[in-house]
C-alpha cells in the first residue's frame, strides 16, 4: 500500500497570508490526524477528522482549520499567518482512529 | 490531564551496545495504547513499537523491546545492539482511546546518537 503523502513539502509564506496544506491517507483509512511539530514545543496535536467530521481538536486557535473530504482526503488550513506558525506540519491516518497512526513526510511552512 | 514525560533530551550509546530511552506518562483512563515513535534527520516518523494497557506481556519487535510498569505509568524502551541506522528522535506517545480532545499526547522527545 501507499504510505500517507503530503503536499507540498516545502512552503513559503509571508505574515498575514493563508495557506492550505494536503494530506492523502493510506488506502482505507478513515482517520486522519494533523500535527504541528517545533523545536520548542514539539509535536502537538492539531485536530483530527473521521468520515468527514472533525472528531477531536486540540488548543489551536480557530485560524488553524481543516475539512475532510469523501475519499478521506484532507486539507489544513491557516488563515492570517504568523511567525510563529512556523513549523513542520505532520499528518497521520489510521484505519479508526483507535489504532497504530502513520505520519505523513510533513509539509515544512515558514513564515517571513 | 494527560501527560508524556521523556526526561533525556538527547542520549549516546556505542554502536552494538544496549540504551534504554525512558518514558512516564499520566492517563485517567483505562484503556489507552503506548508508542515508541522514531524519527530520524529529515525523515519521516515511523512506528517502533506499541503496547495495549491491557496485555500485561511486554511488547517486542526485534531489537527494539519495552518495559511496560502500568501501575508506576512508566514506559521505556530498550534497544539492543544498536546500530548506527538507529540515530534518530525518539517519540513516546499515549493514545487513549475513549474519544476526547486529548487523545493522543506525545512526549518532547529524546534525541539518540550512536557512536561509531
Amino acid at each position: 500500500k501507499a504510505g500517507v503523502t503530503q503536499t507540498p513539502r516545502y512552503l513559503i509564506k509571508t505574515r498575514g497570508q493563508q495557506v492550505t496544506l494536503s494530506c492523502s491517507p493510506i488506502s482505507g483509512h478513515r482517520s486522519v490526524s494533523w500535527y504541528q511539530q517545533t523545536p520548542g514545543q514539539g509535536l502537538q496535536f492539531l485536530f483530527e477528522y473521521f468520515s468527514e467530521t472533525q472528531r477531536n481538536k486540540g488548543n489551536f486557535p480557530g485560524r488553524f482549520s481543516g475539512r475532510q473530504f469523501s475519499n478521506s482526503r484532507s486539507e489544513m488550513n491557516v488563515s492570517t499567518l504568523e511567525l510563529g506558525d512556523s513549523a513542520l506540519y505532520l499528518c497521520a491516518s489510521s484505519g479508526s482512529g483507535t489504532d497504530t497512526q502513520y505520519f505523513g513526510p510533513g509539509t515544512r511552512l515558514t513564515v517571513l | 490531564a494527560q501527560t508524556v514525560t521523556q526526561s533525556q533530551p538527547e542520549m549516546s550509546v556505542q554502536e552494538a551496545e544496549t540504551v534504554t530511552l525512558s518514558c512516564t506518562y499520566d492517563t485517567s483512563e483505562s484503556d489507552y495504547y503506548l508508542f515508541w515513535y522514531k524519527q530520524p534527520p529529515s525523515r519521516q516518523m515511523i512506528l517502533v513499537i506499541r503496547q495495549e494497557a491491557y496485555k500485561q506481556q511486554n511488547a517486542t519487535e526485534n531489537r527494539f523491546s519495552v518495559n511496560f510498569q502500568k501501575a508506576a505509568k512508566s514506559f521505556s524502551l530498550k534497544i539492543s545492539d544498536s546500530q548506527l541506522g538507529d540515530a534518530a528522535m525518539y517519540f513516546c506517545a499515549c493514545f487513549q482511546t475513549p474519544n476526547r480532545d486529548d487523545k493522543i499526547i506525545f512526549g518532547k522527545g529524546t534525541r539518540l546518537h550512536i557512536l561509531p
